[in-house]
Parts: C-alpha cells; structure tokens; sequence
C-alpha cells in the first residue's frame, strides 16, 4: 500500500541555519511527489514538486528537495532558514489512478529559534 | 481571485445536529476534494469529484455527503455529528486529478462536535 512517512515530528533550527526535513515514501510506480507548508491557521501551500526528469527540484521561498528513488526519499532543503519558514510541512504522494487522492505525511512542525 | 474560499471558519455542533461545510472556487478547475486534519494523522480525502455532477468516496467517507451541482461549489454535509469528526477540514481544488496537478486549498473550517 501507498505510504508517507515524515521521521520527524518536530525540529527546532536557528535563524539561518541550514534545514533537512525527511519525507520517506512506499509507492510502486514512478511517484508523483510534493511538498507543501502550513502557516499556523491557514490550509496548505504547495512548495514544489517531483513528476519526473530533473532529480533536484527547485520550489518557492528558496526551498529544494531530492529526489532519490534508491532511497525512496524526496528529502526538502533550504541552505538559510528565516523565521517566517516556521510552519508545519507536508510530504504528499499522488496515489495515481482515479480518485485524485494524495497520501500525505504526517506532518513536520518546524521552530525557527532567533 | 478569491481562490479557494471555505465557510464557516469556526463551528461547534452538539452531538446528532446536522451541518453543510461550504467550498467555493473561482480558478474553474474540474477537480474538487475534501480532506480532514487531524493531529498526527496528515490529511486523508473525504470526498472527491472529478467534475459538476460527478463526486466519489475517499478514504474516509462515512458519515459525509457531497454533491457537485456546479462547477464552483462543493460543500459536504455532515447528517449527525459525532464527536469523531471533530476537525479540521479543507477544500482543495486543481485543474486536473488531484494526484497530477497542484492542489489549491482553503483556509480550512475548524469543527468541533459536543
């Protein structure tokens, strides 16, 4: 069965500092992958994502993720992070077929310390 | 554009009452869908339609009812409230399968169930 597994249910960064958030998936077929970030008390936001070609995909608001299919990994990155990155951030995979489903993570809260 | 507009943005019910959640969009995309948050657990699909007229089950459908009479709304009833659907719920829309194409969500109605 289609899975999303984010390891880390919260991370706390300094200002500036680089960033890792890990996203693992089980899916059978080339995925369909995304990221999306939720400001406290608002819906989701899509950051970037993965179809095909280019295995380092570049998103908004200086974020990039990777994907590895060896891995079965689409990692997301930002080499600085601001204070207003803090959020909570989703991995997604498209379940493909016909139900438009996507299977999220769990969720990833990050705390950007001053 | 609005986008993707959800009302109310707070409810409490007590427990057997009935409610419509409401979901609008004005980006004329075919795909409409409902997920509901809850901690720990991601978002799962509630319900889905593909376009005016047709709608589907998602993971978790029990206890909701939709119908797509037009291309813009998509509201979801809820018909006796339990306490296990309290949530939060968001409306997404795309203009194609949700899986395949980036989805635009709400800012979500936060329910709770007495």
């Amino acid at each position: 069965a289609q899975s999303v597994t984010q390891p880390d249910i919260h991370i706390t960064v300094s200002e500036g500092a680089s960033l890792e958030l890990r996203c693992n998936y089980s899916y059978g077929a080339t995925p369909y992958l995304f990221w999306y970030v939720q400001s406290p008390g608002q819906g989701l936001q899509l950051l970037l994502k993965y179809f095909s070609g280019d295995t380092l995909v570049q998103g908004i608001k200086g974020f990039e993720a990777e994907f590895k299919r060896s891995q079965s990994s689409f990692n997301l990155r930002k080499p600085s992070v601001h204070w207003s990155d803090a959020a909570e951030y989703f991995c997604a995979v498209g379940a493909g077929g016909n139900t438009g489903k996507l299977i999220f993570g769990q969720g990833t809260t990050l705390q950007v310390k001053p | 554009n609005a986008g993707v507009t959800q009302t109310p943005k707070f409810q409490v019910l007590k427990t057997g009452q009935s409610m419509t959640l409401q979901c609008a969009q004005d980006m004329n995309h075919e795909y409409m869908s409902w997920y509901r948050q809850d901690p720990g657990m991601g978002l799962r699909l509630i319900h889905y339609s593909v376009g005016a007229g047709i709608t589907d089950q998602g993971e978790v459908p029990n206890g909701y009812n939709v119908s797509r009479s037009t291309t813009e709304d998509f509201p979801l009833r809820l018909l006796s409230a339990a306490p296990s659907q309290t949530s939060v719920y968001f409306c997404a829309s795309s203009s194609q399968l949700g899986w395949a194409d980036t989805q635009y969500f709400g800012p979500g109605t936060r329910l709770t169930v007495l």
